[in-house]
Order: C-alpha cells, then sequence, then structure tokens
C-alpha cells in the first residue's frame, strides 16, 4: 500500500513558470528522496533529503521536509518541457533496510 | 559508473507460464530492491536482497521469488502468471544502509501476460 499522497494529481503549467508538488507520508522516516518518469520509462533519481534536514537544492529543484508535519515539497523553478514527467516522493523508514514507500505521483505537464 | 541494467526489456507470457527477471545492480551496491507497477495500484515493493539473502519482503503471493547471487546480480522469478501479473518491473540498486541510502533504479521490464 501506498504510504503517501501527493498533491496535485495533475499540474499542467508554462514553460518559464515554477511547478510545486507536495506529498504526506504517515511514519517516521530515515529520508525522502525524489524521483522522476518518464511515460513508463525507469525511475531516476533526483534528490534525497534526510530527516535532520529541512531544505535541499539541487539545480533548479529545491526540496523541503518538515517531519512535525511529515510532509515534504518539491520545487521546479524556471520549467521547461522536458520536465514533463511523472514525479514521486519515496519514503525510507529507519528499520526498512532499502525498502522504499512510495507516493501515488504527480503528473506533471509543461507546455511550450 | 554503470547504470542499473535490466533484462530483457520486454517480454509477453501467457497465463501459466513462469518468467525470470534478471537485474544487475551498480557496481559495489549489495542491495537490490523489486518493485511492481501498475496503473491500479503504484508502486508496490516485492522484496529486497541484501549480500545474497532477502531482508524485506512485501505482500505478494508466494508465486513472486527472488534471489541474489554472489556478484549480487538479482533476478525474480513468477511462476504460474495471470492476467493481473502485468505490469512494469523495477529494480533498484543502493549500498544498503544509512540515512544516504539513495536507491537507483533500473529502466524496467514490462512483462504482457495474455
Amino acid at each position: 500500500s501506498q504510504q503517501g499522497e501527493e498533491d496535485p494529481q495533475a499540474l499542467s503549467i508554462q514553460e518559464g513558470e515554477n511547478a510545486t508538488m507536495n506529498c504526506s507520508y504517515k511514519t517516521s522516516i530515515n529520508n525522502l528522496q525524489w524521483y522522476r518518469q518518464n511515460s513508463g520509462r525507469g525511475l531516476v533519481h533526483l534528490i534525497l533529503i534526510r530527516s535532520n534536514e529541512r531544505e535541499k537544492h539541487s539545480g533548479r529543484l529545491r526540496v523541503t521536509l518538515d517531519t512535525s508535519k511529515k510532509s515534504s515539497s518539491l520545487l521546479i523553478t524556471a520549467s521547461r518541457a522536458a520536465d514533463t514527467a511523472s514525479y514521486f516522493c519515496a519514503t525510507l523508514k529507519e528499520t526498512s533496510g532499502s525498502r522504499l514507500t512510495f507516493g501515488e505521483g504527480t503528473q506533471l505537464t509543461v507546455n511550450p | 559508473k554503470a547504470g542499473v541494467t535490466q533484462t530483457p526489456r520486454y517480454l509477453i507470457k501467457t497465463r501459466g507460464q513462469q518468467v525470470t527477471l534478471s537485474c544487475s545492480p551498480i557496481s559495489g551496491h549489495r542491495s537490490v530492491s523489486w518493485y511492481q507497477q501498475t496503473p491500479g495500484q503504484g508502486l508496490q515493493f516485492l522484496f529486497e536482497y541484501f549480500s545474497e539473502t532477502q531482508r524485506n519482503k512485501g505482500n505478494f503471493p508466494g508465486r513472486f521469488s527472488g534471489r541474489q547471487f554472489s556478484n549480487s546480480r538479482s533476478e525474480m522469478n513468477v511462476s504460474t502468471l495471470e492476467l493481473g501479473d502485468s505490469a512494469l518491473y523495477l529494480c533498484a540498486s543502493s549500498s544498503g544502509g544509512g540515512s544516504y541510502n539513495e536507491q537507483f533504479f533500473g529502466p524496467g521490464t514490462r512483462l504482457t501476460v495474455l
């Protein structure tokens, strides 16, 4: 079963705009990871944020984590048509080895 | 470093058959996890192997099994295939521990059961 929920389920924006996706989860975590998936292909690892971190940046990506609210957000700035994809958050619990629990994903469409 | 590789990329089988999928992790990684992705259920964890031992198992029937070899390569087997087994099967490679435990995924095997 999915641990978390992602919001919104679908997002459509214009090139150059920012896109924000949110993820909520239910249990204590070790880290939270964001992935991108293009149309039925494999998952591309975007960024990992540990439970004791509040914010991380990688290029045009900014991730925040609020463990008190059990939520995370992914911000993509200055979006491009190539950013069109599904985005998933995945949580790793402290006692689960490498087992990830995924959210349902956000389908992002960036219109040229 | 080479990424995670999965073979085959596509498979078509009929009900009742069995299938074996293969995953080669990133060099040096000792953990391989398997996931099933379907439109209805999303990404579901199947099992994880670490140093040739199953470390975690998801809620799938016994028809789904796996193993890991001494070189960390892993295979998963599905016996007595059902229509509902049609899915994208993804494997993930990681070092296996700690709060920096990143999982890197392969391109997946698309299984179609007719």
